[in-house]
């Protein structure tokens, strides 16, 4: 099983539509959750940390389920400018360092 | 807003050289790394580095690869002999070890590393 599992995509949604996207992760001792976002050959930005309890931060929700090791991020009143790569990342702890492992990553277009 | 740099952008390179990757991270961030990305697949880690060693390194990180923080500002990967393999972007990306924190980690623009 891999260790971040993502829909590569692409999702090609119209403008103002709402998207969801999901990932999995295989190891359950992963300490804290993120979205980045990552246009074409640049680097990942961080879009938003995922906590237990969900969060929210404008037109977008992110959600974690610890038990289902599942992590989804939803996306409301899609802009042109959200089209991206959206980059599941879990953060794995080692004898108290800290690595990123990158899910591959789930295309989107928004379509005008 | 203070944000990670990395030099050169684009560095190609002959098979068999050496290069040194530079990077300046956040100045009160406290742990570096490095990541790379193969042209079309996905951000794959490479090494950690705190408190002047490294933290950990991934199977990708073999005896070509070593890094270093010369003073106090800038971080540096050096591959000693490329491969065409090594063709990738290379990412640097810092972080500040807050507790209770989710250890952000903020990634720089990258050094697009062609070797021919």
């Amino acid at each position: 099983r891999k260790e971040v599992e993502q829909d590569p995509g692409p999702f090609n949604v119209p403008e103002g539509a709402t998207v969801a996207f999901n990932c999995t992760y295989s190891n359950s001792a992963s300490q804290s959750f993120f979205w980045y976002r990552q246009d074409c050959r640049k680097e990942p930005k961080l879009l938003m940390s995922v906590y237990s309890s969900g969060n929210e931060d404008g037109r977008f929700t992110a959600q974690l389920n610890r038990a289902s090791q599942y992590i989804s991020l939803l996306i409301r009143d899609s802009k042109l400018s959200d089209s991206a790569t959206y980059l599941c990342v879990v953060n794995e702890r080692n004898s108290g360092t800290y690595k990123y492992i990158f899910g591959t990553g789930t295309r989107l277009k928004v379509l005008a | 807003e203070p944000e990670v740099t990395q030099t050169p952008s684009h560095q190609v390179t002959q098979m068999g050289q050496e290069v040194i990757l530079r990077c300046v991270p956040i100045s009160n961030h406290l742990y570096f790394y490095w990541y790379r990305q193969i042209l079309g697949q996905k951000v794959e880690f490479l090494v950690s580095f705190y408190n002047n060693e490294i933290s950990e390194k991934s199977e990708i990180f073999d005896d070509q690869f070593s890094v270093e923080r010369p003073d106090g500002s800038n971080f540096t990967l050096k591959i000693r002999s490329t491969k065409l393999e090594d063709s990738a972007m290379y990412f640097c990306a810092s972080s500040l070890p807050i507790a209770g924190a989710n250890y952000e980690q903020y990634f720089g623009p990258g050094t697009r590393l062609t070797v021919t």
